[in-house]
């Protein structure tokens, strides 16, 4: 299994700031096969980015994906309060298929 | 638009079984890969397993702590995706959630259906 660890933890930022979010693998990911989701309480996980920096559809350009080989990067520039959300990374492997990272608690003051 | 909504969930006991449904719309059922993930209360994604599309054998694969108890299966006559729980376990308590999409990631997610395995 391929490791994707995220950092931080937990960000507490304001609204207007910039969210630098890390994901790191333990073995090289191709940029294809590398995924952002944002999962608020009680919901179910959206998918963002995919393929390590194109945005879903309907995905505001506020959100935007960046990285290659271990180190991968979502930024969300200009922070809103709807922000507030949990985000995964997920790698596509060979076995298991999808693995995801532990996830980065984001809130906004 | 595309929807996924899954039913099925519910409480019971280890060593029971269960299954869960999962209807589709708005996107083409046929095409997709689809995926069941799960999250234990508090807790972050775990993949559960998958079954390509027809084109692709139906071929399934599943996560190594569910192998061998868990089953999925499709329905494309009803745009419909199944698991079977057998011999639940304590710590198979999540809410189940059915997705589809790519190879590569998960574009579409139901709400998700909770299942609690406790005595």
């Amino acid at each position: 299994d391929i490791v994707l660890t995220q950092s931080p933890g937990t960000l507490s930022l304001s609204p207007g700031e910039r969210a630098t979010l890390s994901c790191r693998a333990a073995q090289s990911v191709s940029s294809s096969y590398l995924a952002w989701y944002q999962q608020k309480p009680g919901q179910a996980p959206r998918l963002l980015i995919y393929g390590a920096s194109s945005r879903a559809t309907g995905i505001p350009d506020r959100f935007s994906g960046s990285g290659s080989g271990t180190d991968f990067t979502l930024t969300i520039s200009r922070l809103e309060p709807e922000d507030s959300a949990v985000y995964f990374c997920q790698q596509y492997g060979n076995s298991p298929p999808y693995t995801f990272g532990q996830g980065t608690k984001l809130e906004i003051k | 638009e595309a929807q996924l909504v899954e039913s099925g969930g519910g409480l019971v006991k280890p060593g029971g079984s269960l299954r869960l449904a999962c209807a589709a719309s708005g996107f083409s059922f046929t095409n997709a890969w689809m995926s069941w993930v799960r999250q234990a209360p508090g807790k972050g994604l775990e993949w559960v397993g998958r079954i390509k599309d027809k084109a692709d054998s139906a071929t399934t694969d599943y996560a190594a702590p569910v192998k061998g108890r868990f089953t999925i299966s499709r329905d494309d006559s009803i745009n419909t995706l199944y698991l079977q729980i057998n011999s639940l376990r304590t710590e198979d308590t999540a809410v189940y959630y059915c997705t589809a999409g790519s190879a590569y990631h998960l574009k579409y997610w139901g709400q998700g259906t909770l299942v609690t395995v406790s005595s």
